[in-house]
């Protein structure tokens, strides 16, 4: 079983849909990042959080630490959107990054 | 902000031959980097962890002697495909840790992706 569990693996939704990815961990942590990786292209960080909630534009990222989940949400997607997003945990005191395994995003207009 | 560059983006070698990447923080300094590898519709394998100014630490399961990094400086590591083969191919991402008062967080290049022919 991986320390890291995102579902769902695959998702497909229609533009302007709301969208949840998911993402729990077995691992005790001090940190977790959710990125985004575009087809060929390199990762960008859209939010490293340790507690509560995190907002920009139109992502919000969740996380509850005593039911070590969190959650990734995008409100009214867009094709734009469409790419593979990883959760990532700081395993605790430690540099090191767990990763899931990546949810693969398409958006259709 | 806390931009990373990787260099190049691309490359294709023949068999044999060495290649090197290059990982720069370009507006902050970055004691340790990471070095990944990430093979197709998979997710990132940690490497090696490159410290500046001293040797690297390297993953169970992966040759020191093979991927050979230096961290010469505060912005810069490099990881060198050493006598590549084709089964070395793959996309090379590197992080950059940068430390805040509320502690540390690593932020990725744009990756190098690496074909041997």
């Amino acid at each position: 079983k991986n320390e890291v569990e995102q579902s769902p693996q695959n998702l497909t939704a229609q533009e302007g849909e709301f969208i949840t990815i998911n993402c729990s961990y077995s691992v005790g942590i001090s940190a977790l990042h959710w990125l985004q990786q575009h087809p060929g292209g390199g990762i960008v960080s859209l939010f490293m959080l340790s507690s509560g909630k995190k907002k920009h534009g139109r992502l919000i990222a969740t996380i509850n630490i005593q039911e070590k989940h969190s959650s990734l949400h995008i409100t009214a997607s867009h094709p734009r959107d469409s790419a593979v997003y990883i959760c990532a945990v700081y395993l605790y005191n430690t540099d090191k990054l767990i990763f899931g395994t990546g949810t693969r995003l398409q958006v259709f207009p | 902000g806390a931009v990373v560059s990787q260099h190049p983006s691309r490359v294709i070698c023949k068999s044999g031959t060495s290649v090197k990447i290059e990982c720069r923080s370009l507006d902050f300094q970055a004691t340790t980097m990471f070095w990944y590898r990430q093979f197709p519709k998979q997710s990132l394998m940690l490497m090696a962890t490159s410290n500046e100014g001293s040797k690297a630490t390297y993953e169970q399961g992966v040759e020191k002697d093979k991927f050979l990094i230096n961290h010469a400086s505060l912005t810069l590591s490099t990881l060198t495909v050493t006598s590549a083969h084709p089964e070395d191919s793959s996309f090379y991402i590197c992080s950059a840790r940068k430390e805040f008062r509320t502690g540390n967080e690593q932020f990725f290049g744009p990756g190098t992706r690496l074909t041997v022919l």
